[in-house]
């Protein structure tokens, strides 16, 4: 069971690029990395997936690096919309009791 | 293509009252997962489903709760003779397939209250 860390909360100046970071020490060979944002009273949407080395998106980009035991999210040039709980995922769908969010990191965007 | 859709929204029940959820996946998905979230908590897994199976329910609390996937329909979550504590939001999730590069896709919640 690969458990994540992250910082609770983050502030952030709109225009400004965020990054979150994700530790997951136990990562198992097969597992995957997804990032989801959560808005109040919605479900979690899908922000980005990926395996190794960086995957980027219309919307961010996911660092990952070689040993795979931390990834990061960058969201380019914030705005207040991004305000919001980004929680990171590892394991394989499927596997779902193993896709344990933890209490994610509460970004808060300000002007 | 309409994403994961769940009703009611909102749902009050008195304590000892039976709570249905239903969750419709997306179109072509077969991969339905239950979570339940507390206010300022994240998200915690209860049950896993594909048609007619229950594949993984080791989240779920042993009594009251029961979930069912079938044929054809929605999956319905299922709480019997509710209490206080099982007030939280419930999601819904789908998926088209196992595999890890298949993210899971939420719907909005149904938020139940227990009064």
């Amino acid at each position: 069971l690969a458990k994540t860390t992250q910082p609770i909360s983050m502030d952030s100046y709109e225009g400004q690029e965020v990054n979150i970071t994700c530790s997951h020490n136990n990562i198992a060979t097969n597992d995957y990395i997804t990032w989801y944002q959560q808005f109040p009273s919605q479900g979690p949407r899908f922000i980005i997936q990926g395996y190794k080395t960086k995957v980027t998106n219309e919307v961010a980009s996911l660092f990952i690096p070689a040993d795979r035991k931390s990834s990061t999210l960058s969201l380019p040039r914030v705005s207040l919309s991004d305000t919001a709980v980004y929680y990171c995922l590892v394991g394989i769908i499927g596997t779902a009791s193993k896709l344990t969010f933890g209490t994610g990191t509460r970004l808060q965007v300000t002007l | 293509n309409a994403g994961v859709m769940q009703n009611p929204r909102h749902l009050v029940r008195r304590r000892g009252q039976e709570a249905r959820l239903r969750c419709s996946p997306m179109k072509g998905h077969s991969h339905v997962y239950w979570y339940r979230q507390l206010p300022e908590e994240g998200l915690k897994f209860m049950v896993y489903l594909q048609k007619e199976n229950i594949i993984d329910e080791s989240g779920m609390p042993k009594e009251r709760f029961s979930a069912e996937f079938p044929k054809e329909g929605p999956s319905i979550l299922r709480i019997q003779q509710v209490v206080r504590g099982d007030s939280a939001a419930y999601f819904c999730a789908s998926s088209p397939q196992q595999g890890g590069d298949s993210p899971l896709h939420f719907g909005n919640g149904t938020r139940l209250t227990v009064t």
